[in-house]
């Protein structure tokens, strides 16, 4: 079975440039989230969706940034416009919504704003 | 506040050697859960494993265990006879209760020397 699908791999772009990063969850799995690492701050969660539906955006930086999802097999978070703080590697996890289930990791976009 | 902490920010062995890494936690709630993650070099997150907080046992798998002490906050993980393709940042995360998002630690890096 497929894992969860993440495009691009990779992203270099200028500063005030629109980016969109897509994912695929696991076919069946029910929630969705999008997380960011980078060297200062770890892992954090940036927002995840139920049946989806956005639950938490509270991790979301700023305005710059927005997440749908527009049916359960597609999810986007779009950053515009882009800055170099942006730069990070985004995760998108899916799992089945239920209290306490692992997440399932995609391989996560590398974003590079210069 | 952190949730999560894992003090040891690197750890480097020879191969056979075993390495055992520390995650403490902090949280209110009576039901939660804990998981180890991997990420090797290839950028990836891999799931571990995953213990409630009902469930003190501790567990062994292969070269792989865990060691949970509710008494202490600590969820630890130990390699034993460590193995080149061991070397990663091993992630020990926290979900509280009706709260799905996972909190990380900062990650331990692992390196295995021939």
């Amino acid at each position: 079975d497929a894992g969860v699908i993440q495009s691009p791999r990779h992203e270099v772009t200028e500063m005030g440039q629109e980016v969109t990063l897509r994912c695929k969850p696991i076919s069946g799995h029910n929630s969705l989230f999008w997380y960011r690492q980078t060297m200062m701050r770890g892992l954090e969660l940036l927002i995840y969706f139920n049946n989806n539906v956005p639950i938490d955006d509270s991790g979301m930086p700023e305005d710059r940034f927005s997440a749908k999802m527009p049916n359960a097999s597609f999810s986007t978070l779009k950053i515009q416009p882009s800055e170099p703080r942006d730069s990070a590697v985004y995760f998108c996890a899916s799992t089945i919504h239920r209290e306490g289930n692992e997440q399932f990791f995609g391989p996560g976009t590398r974003l590079t704003v210069l | 506040a952190q949730k999560v902490t894992q003090a040891q920010t690197e750890i480097s062995v020879v191969e056979k050697e075993d390495v055992t890494l520390d995650c403490v936690y902090e949280t209110r709630d009576t039901t939660y859960y804990l998981f180890w993650y991997k990420q090797p070099p290839s950028g990836e997150l891999v799931f571990l494993i995953r213990r409630n907080s009902f469930d003190e046992q501790n567990e062994i798998s292969g070269r792989y265990s865990w060691n949970f002490q509710k008494s202490t906050s600590s969820f630890n993980f130990t390699i034993t006879a460590s193995q080149v393709v061991d070397s990663a940042v091993y992630f020990c995360a926290l979900s509280e209760t009706n709260d799905y998002k996972l909190s990380f630690g900062a990650g331990t890096t692992v390196t295995v020397r021939a």
